[in-house]
């Protein structure tokens, strides 16, 4: 079975301290693996999509990174509206569901 | 250009009762999947549909069904609810394989 954990659960940090976050998983084949960011109410918004092992992304204060068995996301000098829940999600085959993690709950602290 | 839509924003439904969510998809986008988050977890994946047609399902009950119209919109519906389908109920939709699905912002359905 396909599983996705994420961890820390919570992470505070000072604003301008930076950190990771990290994403291990256990896939039968990687098709895509999935950064979103989700504020409280609202739904998931895409970040990042990583394919193969080494690839890096990239947006504003975050970077995204993938091995073969996890994934981590940096985020560089966070700001206090970099405060929400990260969501990691990988995909094994075509078009098939996202088998998501249980997210991290990051507060950044001004 | 509209994002993914849903709709009602939020809902409350006795046990027993029935209820039909709504979903527009992006522009340009064909596919739609569902998903359930309960409070404190990741969303967890209902069913998807593509050519009007239900595709894949996830681990839920004949009690949850759906339907997808010409124009990519869709429809989730849940028979006799329980307490336990209290959640924010997610619609995705992609424009075809292995692209990133983009999510709306979700139906918050409170079961009393």
């Amino acid at each position: 079975e396909d599983q996705v954990t994420q961890s820390p659960e919570a992470l505070r940090l000072q604003e301008g301290e930076s950190s990771s976050l990290n994403c291990s998983y256990t896939v039968s084949g990687l098709r895509g693996l999935f950064w979103y960011r989700q504020d409280p109410g609202k739904g998931p918004e895409f970040l990042f999509t990583l394919y193969s092992a080494g690839e890096e992304k990239e947006k504003e204060r975050l970077k995204a990174t993938l091995t073969k068995k996890e994934s981590f996301l940096h985020i560089t000098a966070p700001k206090p509206e970099d405060s929400a829940t990260y969501l990691c999600a990988v995909r094994t085959s075509g078009n098939t569901p996202l088998v998501f993690g249980k997210g991290t709950r990051l507060s950044v602290i001004a | 250009d509209a994002g993914v839509t849903q709709s009602p924003t939020h809902l409350i439904k006795t046990r027993g009762q029935q209820v039909t969510l709504r979903c527009s998809p992006k522009s340009g986008h064909d596919t739609v999947s569902w998903y359930q988050q309960a409070l404190g977890q990741g969303p967890q994946f209902i069913f998807q549909y593509y050519e009007e047609e239900e595709r894949q399902r996830g681990n839920f009950p004949d009690r949850f069904s759906g339907h997808q119209f010409p124009n990519y919109s869709s429809e989730l519906n849940v028979n006799a609810l329980l307490l336990g389908d209290s959640a924010l109920y997610l619609c995705a939709s992609s424009p075809g394989s292995n692209q990133p699905q983009h999510f709306g912002d979700g139906t918050r359905l409170s079961i009393l």
